[in-house]
């Protein structure tokens, strides 16, 4: 089975700040890769699929890239609103997502 | 618009079998490339994918969990029915069902999950 890598776990920041985050895979995975935002008591939401592609209606403050193993996700200004666990999910075999971020303000 | 629900029993005894139902509407499993996902989540932890059933009926599992899982569609009713067999109180979790697009491996719409205990 695929292993995701996620870090940070948790990371506090103030708004306005940039934040990255990475997910590593335990083999490669090309840019079989997405990213979910998922608020407290909510459904998760996606956001970034295939590594770097933007969702329709999802901010463009949110950015992904990578391919292979390495992947970050980054909120290039925080807003209040982006506070969630986020999650990366490898579909190149089977799915597996990554042990989660929480984002917090700081 | 693309909606989906989950239901079935809030709480079931250690080695019980789960039966859960997905209901959907506003697209069809009969439609190529369409597809519905069941994920869970524990209480404070992170997600896991559980099994996937496709517009042509292929189905995936997970690898820990293959064993103890069947997934099966009713494309007249717009259904997917989740059986996880011999439950115990580590499978307490949300279970979310999900429409997800075989091509993408993107899950682009969620049920709001559905809470289910495992205790005796």
């Amino acid at each position: 089975d695929i292993q995701m890598t996620q870090s940070p776990s948790s990371l506090s920041a103030s708004v306005g700040d940039r934040v990255t985050i990475t997910c590593q895979a335990s083999q490669d995975i090309s840019n079989y890769l997405n990213w979910y935002q998922q608020k407290p008591g909510k459904a998760p939401k996606l956001l970034i699929y295939d590594a770097s592609n933007l969702e329709t209606g999802v901010p463009s403050r949110f950015s992904g890239s990578g391919s292979g193993t390495d992947f970050t996700f980054t909120i290039s200004s925080l807003q209040p609103e982006d506070i969630a666990t986020y999650y990366c999910q490898q579909y190149d075999n089977l799915v597996t997502f990554g042990g989660g971020t929480k984002v917090e303000i700081k | 618009q693309v909606t989906l629900r989950e239901s079935g029993p809030a709480l079931v005894k250690p080695t019980q079998t789960l039966t859960l139902t997905c209901t959907f509407s506003g697209f069809s499993l009969s439609t190529s490339g369409m597809c519905v996902s069941w994920i869970r989540q524990p209480p404070g932890k992170a997600l896991e994918w559980l099994a996937r059933i496709d517009w042509d009926d292929d189905k995936y599992y997970s690898t820990s969990l293959k064993t103890r899982l069947t997934i099966s569609k009713d494309t007249s009713k717009n259904q997917v029915v989740l059986t996880m067999t011999n439950m115990d109180p580590v499978d307490t979790a949300t279970y979310y069902c999900a429409r997800t697009i075989a091509a993408a491996g993107t899950s682009d719409y969620w049920g709001q999950g559905t809470l289910v205990t495992v205790s005796s």
